[in-house]
């Protein structure tokens, strides 16, 4: 089945960097751009970065524009987060997800099950 | 960037009763329009994309409508696994951006 699994989260202090992964599986990874959602606690979702199904292209929030970079290695069906930079602001869960096209419509039609990131001294 | 505005913020309501949730642009984004799902400690669903069509595997009391700045969402008949939280999402421009959410709680 189609499945999201993320890892790397943990606690780091300001200023320092972490990389997230996610593992793919179930479908064709390298058909998909992917996603990076994040959550923080108590508080609704916030989109941060998407990197095109080839890695050609990518976006960011400003919040982590220069500071964030998304990745994959679709050979290794795996998607990455290197933040750098960390603030207390960045603490939170981060998804990966799948976007999914259907017509002319867009969708994150799956999610992981989210990796905890906290940023604090 | 498109901001999107859920309303009301909660929203109380019987088991049973129907529930609309409302969701706003600041600018047009067309049909592209997504609902999710949230329940505590878990990661969100996909109810809707396009604005009205319904993902797979999800009951035909969900309903999603409108297009351009306008978007509602329609539980028919609310059970108790719908309380939750709903957020709606533009996938229209970049940045692809989130309402703030509207908790659907047991009144």
């Amino acid at each position: 089945q189609v499945q999201l699994v993320e890892s790397g989260g943990g606690v780091v202090q300001p200023g320092r960097s972490l990389r997230l992964s996610c593992a793919a599986s179930g479908f064709p990874f390298s058909n998909y751009g992917m996603h990076w959602v994040r959550q923080a606690p108590g508080k609704g979702l916030e989109w941060v970065a998407v990197i095109w199904y080839d890695g050609s292209n990518n976006y960011y929030a400003d919040s982590v524009k220069g500071r964030f970079t998304i990745s994959r290695d679709n050979s290794k069906n795996t998607l990455y987060l290197q933040m750098n930079s960390l603030r207390v602001e960045d603490t939170a869960v981060y998804y990966c997800t799948r976007a999914s096209l259907d017509g002319s419509a867009y969708s994150f039609d799956c999610w992981g099950q989210g990796t905890l990131v906290t940023v604090s001294s | 960037e498109i901001v999107m505005t859920q309303s009301p913020a909660t929203l109380s309501v019987s088991p049973g009763e129907r529930a609309t949730l409302s969701c706003r642009a600041s600018q047009s984004v067309s049909s592209n329009l997504a609902w999710y799902q949230q329940k505590p400690g878990q990661a969100p669903r996909l109810l809707i994309y396009g604005a009205s069509t319904r993902a797979t595997g999800i009951p035909a009391r969900f309903s999603g409508s409108g297009s351009g700045t306008e978007f509602t969402l329609t539980i028919s008949s609310l059970q108790s696994e719908d309380f939750a939280v709903y957020y709606c999402q533009q996938c229209n421009n970049w940045p692809w951006t989130f309402g703030q959410g509207t908790k659907v709680e047991i009144k």
